[in-house]
């Protein structure tokens, strides 16, 4: 299985609204990642996890909480969301350094469209 | 921290044509350059990547080359095809904060669009 998956595809939610998003990875990948994605820009990181634990906090706002039950599942939850918090959101995986050095490419999934009303 | 310039911003090709998408980087620890494709509304896609020993890597019509010194590196497409067409990401990466698995710097995209 060499797939990132996301829940919902799409999701739109009023600004007092709780949601959660999920990604799920069975490539036994380490080190997952969130990334937020406006139209026409480049991917821009938001958080990384190492070994189920927050490595990388991007400075995001606290209304974003990222969580990593464990090695497979990434959740990102929302509360009281801004309308220019509407983006594509990416959930991306890869491996942690081996000792052969082996290439630690990033594995996206398809991305959750979040609509902030 | 890492910052990478991508030019051009949209490449107008002809089918059969080569495009070359150039991109440069800061910081001179960065070790891993990967490319990737994003078709209209899919997931960014891994094409190619090099890591800083190597000069050049190719795969059938894809090549990258890479430029330590001057910190710059290159996707070379040859014999373009309209499916060719999306918006394609240089990145860069930096052993952040000490990890090794690091944190991706993407550049800005390119459009490329090639026409049959």
């Amino acid at each position: 299985d060499t797939e990132v998956t996301q829940t919902p595809k799409h999701l739109v939610m009023g600004m007092t609204n709780k949601k959660s998003l999920k990604c799920e990875q069975h490539m036994g990948h380490r080190a997952m990642y969130w990334y937020k994605q406006k139209a026409k820009k480049p991917p821009e990181l938001m958080f990384v996890y190492s070994y189920e634990k927050l490595s990388i906090n991007e400075s995001v706002p606290s209304r974003f909480s990222p969580e990593c039950p464990n090695s497979s599942l990434l959740n990102l939850h929302l509360h009281a969301l801004q309308p220019e918090d509407s983006a594509l959101y990416l959930c991306a995986s890869s491996r942690i350094r081996t000792t052969s050095g082996s290439l630690r490419e990033q594995y996206f999934g398809p991305g959750t469209r979040l609509t902030v009303t | 921290g890492e910052n990478v310039e991508q030019h051009p911003s949209t490449l107008s090709v002809q089918e059969g044509d080569s495009a070359v998408i150039k991109c440069t980087y800061s910081d001179s620890a960065s070790n891993y350059f990967p490319w990737y494709k994003q078709e209209l509304g899919k997931r960014p896609q891994l094409i190619i990547d090099i890591r800083s020993n190597v000069g050049e890597k190719k795969d059938q019509r894809i090549a990258v080359t890479l430029n330590k010194t001057a910190k710059h590196f290159s996707l070379h497409i040859t014999e373009t095809q309209p499916e060719d067409s999306a918006v394609y990401f240089c990145a860069a990466r930096s052993n952040a904060g000490g990890t090794s698995y690091g944190k991706l710097t993407f550049g800005q995209g390119t459009i490329l669009t090639v026409h049959p």
